[in-house]
C-alpha cells in the first residue's frame, strides 16, 4: 500500500501569517494532486503538479512538486479565514487515475 | 448540471444488516471511484469503475459490493452491515485521460453509522 503523509495534521494560525504543508511518500507519483475539502463536502480539486521540480502559483497559494516525484508541498501566504478546512494530498497511479489520498492537514485561520 | 450526487446523506444502520447506496453523475464521465473518509486516514479507495459494466477493487473492498449497470450511477452495496463500516463514503467521477491526470469531481458524502 502506497502512504502519504502530511504534514502538520493540524494547525492553527492568525489571519496574514505564513503557512508551509508537507506531503511526503516513499512511492513515486506520475502526477499529485492537491484538493481542499470544506465540512459536509466532497474534496475539491486545487492544483495538479505533473514534472519533478514543478512550481505552480494559485493566487496565495504555491504548489511545488518534488524533483523524484515523491513529495509536494503547499505555502500559502498571508492566510486569510476563508483558507479554513482540510488539505488533501493525492497522489495519481495507474491508467484508471487512481488517487492515493494523504492523511490530511486541518487549517484553521482566525482574525 | 448537479454534477456528482449521493444518495442518501445520511443513515444509521444495525450490524448485520444490508444497504445500497446510489451515485449518479451527469457529466458524461468514464471513471467513477467509491472512497471512504475517517478520521486520520484520507480517503482510502474501495472500489472503481472504468466504464459501464466494469468494476475493480481498489485498497480497501472487503465488506462491499459494486455494480456499474449505467454509465452515469455506480451503487454501492454492503450486504451485511458491520461498526467498521462506519465512515463517510464519497462517490466521484472523472473523464478519462491518457496521461491519467485528470481532476476527480466529488459527490457531497453519505455519512454511515452501523451500530
Amino acid at each position: 500500500t502506497q502512504l502519504l503523509e502530511q504534514s502538520p495534521q493540524f494547525l492553527s494560525i492568525q489571519e496574514g501569517e505564513n503557512l508551509t504543508v508537507y506531503c511526503n511518500s516513499s512511492s513515486v507519483f506520475s502526477s499529485l494532486q492537491w484538493y481542499r475539502q470544506e465540512p459536509g463536502e466532497g474534496p475539491v480539486l486545487l492544483v495538479t503538479v505533473v514534472t519533478g521540480g514543478e512550481v505552480k502559483k494559485l493566487k496565495r497559494l504555491t504548489f511545488q512538486f518534488g524533483d523524484a516525484r515523491k513529495d509536494s508541498s503547499l505555502h500559502i501566504t498571508a492566510a486569510q479565514t476563508g483558507d479554513t478546512g482540510l488539505y488533501l494530498c493525492a497522489g495519481v497511479t495507474g491508467t484508471a487515475s487512481k488517487l492515493t489520498f494523504g492523511t490530511g492537514t486541518r487549517l484553521q485561520v482566525t482574525l | 448540471n448537479a454534477g456528482v450526487t449521493q444518495t442518501p446523506k445520511f443513515r444509521v444502520l444495525k450490524t448485520g444488516q444490508s444497504m445500497t447506496l446510489l451515485c449518479a453523475q451527469d457529466m458524461n464521465h468514464e471513471y467513477m471511484y467509491w472512497y471512504r473518509q475517517d478520521p486520520g486516514m484520507g480517503l482510502r479507495l474501495i472500489h472503481y469503475s472504468v466504464g459501464e459494466g466494469t468494476t475493480a477493487k481498489g485498497e480497501v473492498p472487503d465488506g462491499y459490493n459494486v455494480s456499474r449497470l449505467k454509465k452515469q450511477n455506480f451503487l454501492l452495496g454492503l450486504e451485511s452491515a458491520a461498526p467498521s463500516q462506519t465512515s463517510v463514503y464519497f462517490c466521484a467521477s472523472s473523464k478519462t485521460s491518457g496521461r491519467a491526470n485528470y481532476e476527480q469531481y466529488f459527490g457531497p458524502g453519505t455519512r454511515l453509522t452501523v451500530t
